[in-house]
């Protein structure tokens, strides 16, 4: 089935560890985004992209890093966790032009601080 | 930057009643305008889109939403609420020259029987 695929599903992880996390989609879209969900704060975007080998900044952008290096693949990195990185992380991609914002999400990957 | 404020994080209705979830935008120009839907421990799914072609703009699953630029509103509407719609929505806006899509805070739709 064509989609979103995150991994891992969940994690738990010690504060200073290097967490990456994968996410792989099937559907040839140029626009990859990467969320975080929050109680009483929505999805805020981390990072995003609007194609391969470029990358870009959203709201919350500090304590991750992403990479573009293909179509598919979108993996976002926490270089040293912390425990604010506790959260629901939610990868996404899209087409741009006519269908921008029309997007196709996985189903999260939850993600623990201690 | 465009934004979404969505008014009520938590609403209820009965079975059969009317669904109203609130949506307030900021944009200077007429934006690109969403609805998604977050069924529990899932990810979102598009409900509707507005791109200006038509005011009233129809989803799935019978819900539908009016932009209306007077008020800077495009609230999501559904005439009967069924047990199977309680889920969080969330109103979305794209910006940053169409790159980015930024979500409201969510409304958590709570169906009584």
């Amino acid at each position: 089935i064509a989609g979103i695929t995150q991994a891992p599903t969940s994690q738990i992880l010690a504060a200073g560890r290097r967490m990456t996390l994968r996410c792989t989609q099937d559907m040839r879209h140029n626009a990859m985004y990467w969320y975080r969900q929050d109680l009483g704060l929505g999805l805020r975007l981390i990072h995003y992209s609007n194609t391969a080998g470029t990358t870009g900044k959203g709201e919350v952008p500090d304590g991750y890093s992403v990479s573009r290096a293909n179509t598919d693949d979108f993996p976002l990195t926490l270089a040293s966790a912390v425990p604010s990185q506790t959260s629901v992380y939610f990868c996404a991609s899209g087409k741009q032009g006519a269908q921008a914002g029309e997007l196709f999400f996985g189903e999260g990957s939850r993600l623990t601080v201690l | 930057a465009q934004s979404v404020t969505q008014l009520g994080s938590h609403v209820s209705v009965s079975e059969g009643a009317l669904v109203l979830l609130r949506c307030n935008y900021s944009s200077s120009v007429p934006p690109y305008l969403f609805w998604y839907v977050q069924y529990p421990n899932q990810g979102l799914q598009l409900l509707l889109k507005y791109t200006s072609a038509a005011t009233l703009v129809k989803g799935i699953n019978g819900f539908e939403a009016e932009f209306k630029k007077s008020e800077t509103s495009f609230h999501l509407t559904k005439p009967s609420a069924h047990m199977s719609d309680a889920a969080e929505y969330f109103c979305a806006v794209i910006s940053g020259g169409y790159q980015k899509v930024t979500f409201g805070t969510g409304t958590k739709l709570q169906v009584i029987p």
